[in-house]
């Protein structure tokens, strides 16, 4: 069945350093696969998309990459800031699914 | 604009009562889905729907759990007899259409039972 892992244990990452985030998937070929953003008491909010035919995506101090051989996006965060302490979630999607499969979250903590 | 609204925001029952949630997706936003949230968890899918179409019901955990969606727009989350396992935050998203697009989640509605 298909399936998405990512650290499950807390990162936690210096002010100012760059925090990367993994995402792998197994059984799937996804068409696209985005990352979200959940602080606490809040629902997911989306920051990037990425299509499997991009390598990679940036918006601001954010990049995402994509490697479909390797079945597996990673997700950086560059000069990090304690604002950025915050659950990140993966989801994948084929081309003509409605459905996203999630993967479970990795909390970030960026220390001052 | 405004974005997804949920209600209520808290919702405490007793073991037993039945509840609805209610959802009221971003105008022109084709796809609504609803998922379950407990503490500390990821993402449950629950069921979604696209316009007209029939709901994919595949995530409901019983046949206690059920939803509506009127005139492809508010929806509804019902759950009946409701258990203590049932106690999480039950979040409804909104989207354009398929993977391609982002989802926009609300709140949350947080359920505990009692």
């Amino acid at each position: 069945s298909q399936k998405i892992e990512q650290n499950s244990e807390a990162l936690n990452i210096q002010e100012g350093k760059t925090a990367t985030l993994t995402c792998n998937y197994t059984n799937y070929s996804p068409a696209y696969l985005q990352w979200y953003r959940q602080d606490p008491g809040r629902g997911p909010v989306f920051l990037l998309l990425i299509r499997e035919n991009e390598k990679e995506k940036r918006k601001e101090r954010l990049k995402v990459t994509f490697d479909t051989t390797l079945k597996q996006s990673l997700f950086h965060i560059t000069a990090s800031q304690p604002a950025d302490s915050a659950t990140y979630l993966c989801a994948l999607a084929g081309d003509s699914n409605y459905q996203l499969i999630w993967g479970a979250g990795t909390k970030l903590i960026i220390k001052p | 604009g405004a974005g997804v609204s949920q209600s209520p925001s808290n919702k405490v029952t007793e073991k037993g009562k039945d509840v609805e949630l209610r959802c009221d997706p971003i105008s022109g936003h084709t796809a609504l889905y609803w998922y379950r949230q407990s503490l500390g968890q990821g993402l449950e899918f629950l069921i979604y729907f696209q316009g007209n179409s029939a709901p994919d019901k595949s995530g409901l955990p019983s046949d206690r759990f059920s939803a509506e969606r009127t005139g492809g727009s508010v929806s509804t989350l019902t759950i009946q007899r409701t258990q203590q396992e049932d106690s999480a935050v039950y979040l409804c998203a909104s989207s354009l259409g398929r993977g391609g697009y982002e989802q926009y989640f609300g709140p949350g509605t947080r359920l505990t039972v009692t």
